[in-house]
Formats: C-alpha cells, structure tokens, sequence
C-alpha cells in the first residue's frame, strides 16, 4: 500500500527553537495535510495544501507542498512548550475519493 | 457546533470477543472515516463511508466491518477479536465533496486481552 515516510520520528528541542519536519512519497499526491494530535486526543488539521509549490502559514507554522508533488515540510517557528504532541502528515491521492494515508508521526518535546 | 463524537471512549474485551465502536459526525456531514492507531504508530486507514455506503477499504481483515445509519452516525465492529486489534480507533467526519477536511473525534481506546 501507500507509504508517507516522515522524519525525524522524535524531536526534543529548546523553547524558542525553530522546528522542521518533513514527508515524503514515493507516490504523488494531490493534497497534504498536517495535523497535530495530543495526549488522548484526536488529529487536530493544522494547514491543508492543494497546488505544488503553496506554501502556507498558519500563526509561527509554515508548511510546503513539495513541487514534485512527493514531499512536503513542516516548520515551526519560536517553540513553546504547548507545541508539544505529535505531528502527522497526510496525503491524498487524486483516485483514493477523500481518503487519507498518513505519516508515521513525529513527537515533539519541547523544553522549558 | 458540536465536533466528532465516539463512544464508548475506553473498551476491554478477551481474545475472540467482539467489539462494537460508535461514531457521530459533525451536524451536515455525509461521509465517515474510521483509522486505526496502534500505539506510537500513525493512523491506517480502515473504512469510509459516505450516505450510507461503503466508499473505499483499507487493508484490513474481513472481521473489521461497519455500517452507517441514515442519519449519518456510523459504528465499526470488530469480530473475533486478536490481542493485535489493541489499539485506539479514530472516526473522522467531512462534507462529501473532494478535498473536504477530515475532522476527527477524541477516539475510542480498545484493549483486547
């Protein structure tokens, strides 16, 4: 099946840092999403891309859809510690109707 | 508004048992998804339904089934229950049309002994 290989799997960083994360393909999708999830919660979306090449911000996120349509980024600028959970990537593909293959995830520490 | 609901939010059952997960979408949307989240693991899609159809599949065994009502609700079964299906079960809800947002609920956290 689809696999999105997303690294690093774990980050442990100083408040204040810049955060970069990343996915990749070796499928083509048509849209990514990156969503966020804390401790006994569900996914939260934080920013969807639709087009190669958008990069889109949402507050200090900053997200990229990869021009070959086979990767996209993450970052997030100045941590704070409420930056901490997981984050996933997702994709969709143009002939799976609105389902979604996500990342392996990415935890993220944030220390004070 | 109210989001994404799913009950019950904990579930404890033996080997062989079965399991029945219910979801409830955000008020106006049609479609269904239901993921699987084993621990420290990401999320592997399972079902989706949209207006009461089974819409797409994941690559799951036949005793993962579901159904969803006429008013949108939706519930996954899991029959004969393996100690490996121990795992968190998350429903999303969308509107129907392409790139519509997957909003998801708290999940359902199962524990098969």
């Amino acid at each position: 099946g689809q696999q999105l290989n997303q690294s690093p799997q774990s980050m442990f960083i100083q408040e204040g840092e810049d955060v970069s994360m990343n996915c990749t393909s070796s499928s083509i999708f048509n849209t990514w999403l990156w969503y966020k999830q804390d401790p006994g919660e569900g996914p939260v979306l934080l920013i969807a891309l639709y087009k190669a090449g958008e990069l889109t911000s949402n507050g200090r996120l900053t997200a990229q859809f990869g021009i070959t349509r086979k990767d996209s980024f993450l970052n997030i600028s100045a941590s704070i510690p409420s930056d901490v959970g997981i984050y996933f990537c997702a994709g969709r593909l143009g002939n799976a109707g609105n389902m979604l293959t996500f990342g392996g995830g990415t935890r993220l520490m944030v220390k004070p | 508004e109210a989001g994404v609901t799913q009950s019950p939010t904990h579930l404890i059952k033996t080997r062989g048992q079965q399991a029945t997960l219910r979801c409830s979408p955000i008020s106006g949307h049609t479609s269904v998804y239901w993921y699987q989240q084993a621990l420290g693991l990401g999320l592997q899609f399972l079902l989706w339904y949209d207006e009461g159809e089974e819409r797409n599949r994941g690559n799951f065994p036949p005793r993962f089934s579901g159904r969803q009502f006429p008013n949108y609700s939706s519930e996954l079964n899991v029959n004969a229950l393996e100690l490996e299906d121990s795992a968190l079960y998350l429903c999303a809800s969308s509107l129907a049309q392409p790139r519509e947002t997957q909003y998801f609920g708290p999940g359902t956290r199962l524990l098969v002994l």
